[in-house]
């Protein structure tokens, strides 16, 4: 079975400055989809960023990266600049090829907080 | 265009009782996923339907079901509600039709509290 380990239960970055949540996953599949999703206190599941397996460059989306290392099953967001809206949970996700499948297998979170 | 949208927001129920939950896709997605997301914990996923078939289910007992109707809007069940079914129910939805995948839109889900 697949499984997602998020290593940082709560961190905290100053407004401006750069942050990275880590990531590790186990999976015997050779492709397969990594996420990453932001829930606010208003609850709602925010998709961050997201990484396909069989591409070797890292996703970027604004002030949003990730280090994706395949043979050491990792895959780290990094946030730059950060913004006090920025303060949430932080889930990884991991989405295996199972032809359609949307099951979406998450890690416990990180809660991240910007301070001004 | 309108989110995914979920209902009841709140729900209060007690031991041994029975609750639906209601999800709206966005407009033109065929799939529906249910979530379960404990305090504390990430989502775990409990079903997927797409074309009112089911496609996935998670670890969950039989006292959860699901169902999908014509217009691609969704119900969970969960009959027998014991103390730990308090959680965060959330609804994902996506296209899933087309070769590239299309990730899922979730909704601001359903908090049900079991006393």
């Amino acid at each position: 079975a697949q499984t997602v380990t998020q290593s940082q239960p709560e961190m905290s970055v100053q407004e401006a400055e750069t942050v990275t949540l880590s990531c590790t996953y186990d999976t015997s599949e050779s492709n397969y989809y990594l996420f990453w999703y932001k829930q606010p206190p208003s609850r709602q599941m925010i998709l961050v960023i997201r990484q396909e397996a069989y591409k070797q460059q890292n996703a970027t989306e604004n002030r949003f990266s990730v280090n994706f290392q395949k043979a050491a099953k990792s895959f780290s967001l990094k946030i730059s600049d950060s913004q006090l809206g920025d303060t949430a949970m932080y889930f990884c996700a991991f989405l295996p090829p199972q032809g359609g499948s949307e099951k979406l297998v998450f890690g416990k979170g990180t809660k991240l907080t910007v301070n001004p | 265009d309108a989110g995914v949208t979920q209902s009841p927001t709140h729900l209060i129920k007690t031991r041994g009782q029975q609750v639906t939950l209601r999800c709206s896709p966005i407009s033109g997605h065929k799939s529906v996923s249910w979530y379960q997301q404990v305090l504390g914990q990430g989502p775990q996923f409990i079903f997927q339907y797409y074309e009112k078939e089911e496609r996935g289910r998670g670890n969950f007992p039989d006292r959860f079901s699901a169902r999908q109707f014509p217009n691609y809007s969704s119900e969970l069940n969960v009959n027998a509600l014991l103390l730990g079914d308090s959680a965060l129910y959330l609804c994902a939805s996506s296209f899933a039709g087309s070769r590239q995948y299309q990730p899922q839109h979730f909704g601001d889900g359903t908090r049900l509290s079991i006393l």
